[in-house]
């Protein structure tokens, strides 16, 4: 069965400190997805990332930065120099390579205070 | 104009009545979702749809019923509303055959309040 754990429930940082939002998967196939989706206190659920099982590469992009380790199964997300804005709850999700169906983690809630 | 549109945003009913949730996307995407989200369980389905002939139950599907009306549209009906029905109500869609097939794409959310 497919599983994604997301341990941190909320996380309080002051702004422009770095932060680590852990994301740990089960899953026996071999082709999967995994994603990362924010949702700001406003609700919509914004997508980030989305990367395939093929791909370790880490991405980077401005300030947010993607850690995908097979070996571990874990897509950890870090947030460089946090600002207020980043304050939202932010998903991890899995999706197998034949199927259609998404599991989402329970979500991290992160605050960023000034 | 956004791509996925909800109605209606908040809706506070009382056990027992019939509610419908309307989903319509301009995207042109053949695969359409319900998701529910409660506070400390993310996202679950509920329903998901590849096209207008295709309906399939997710996870969570009791007390809940779906119409596809059209390729751009994608309702989710409670038929007896119950409380623990209450909770954040996400349509989604994607695309197999785009760039990103894998991506889905949220509508803004309904917020649903049963009494």
């Amino acid at each position: 069965a497919q599983k994604v754990t997301q341990a941190q429930t909320e996380i309080s940082v002051v702004e422009k400190e770095d932060v680590t939002l852990d994301c740990v998967y089960e899953t026996r196939d071999t082709t999967y997805y995994l994603f990362w989706y924010k949702q700001p206190p406003s609700g919509e659920l914004v997508f980030l990332i989305r990367r395939n099982s093929f791909d370790e590469q880490n991405e980077i992009s401005g300030r947010y930065s993607w850690n995908f380790q097979k070996s571990t199964s874990s897509f950890n997300f870090t947030i460089t120099a946090s600002q207020v804005v980043d304050s939202a709850v932010y998903f991890c999700a899995l999706r197998d390579g034949g199927g259609f169906k998404t599991i989402f983690g329970a979500g991290t809630r992160l605050f960023v205070k000034a | 104009d956004a791509d996925v549109t909800q109605t209606p945003r908040n809706r506070i009913t009382k056990t027992g009545k019939r509610i419908m949730l309307e989903c319509s996307q301009t995207k042109g995407h053949d695969r359409m979702y319900w998701y529910r989200q409660d506070p400390g369980l993310g996202l679950r389905l509920i329903y998901y749809s590849f096209d207008v002939k295709d309906i399939n139950k997710g996870e969570i599907s009791d007390g809940y019923s779906v119409s596809r009306q059209a390729q751009a549209k994608f309702s989710l009906s409670l038929e007896s509303a119950i409380p623990n029905q209450t909770a954040l109500y996400f349509c989604a869609t994607s695309d197999p055959g785009g760039r990103n097939p894998d991506e889905q794409f949220f509508g803004p959310g309904t917020r649903l309040t049963v009494l």
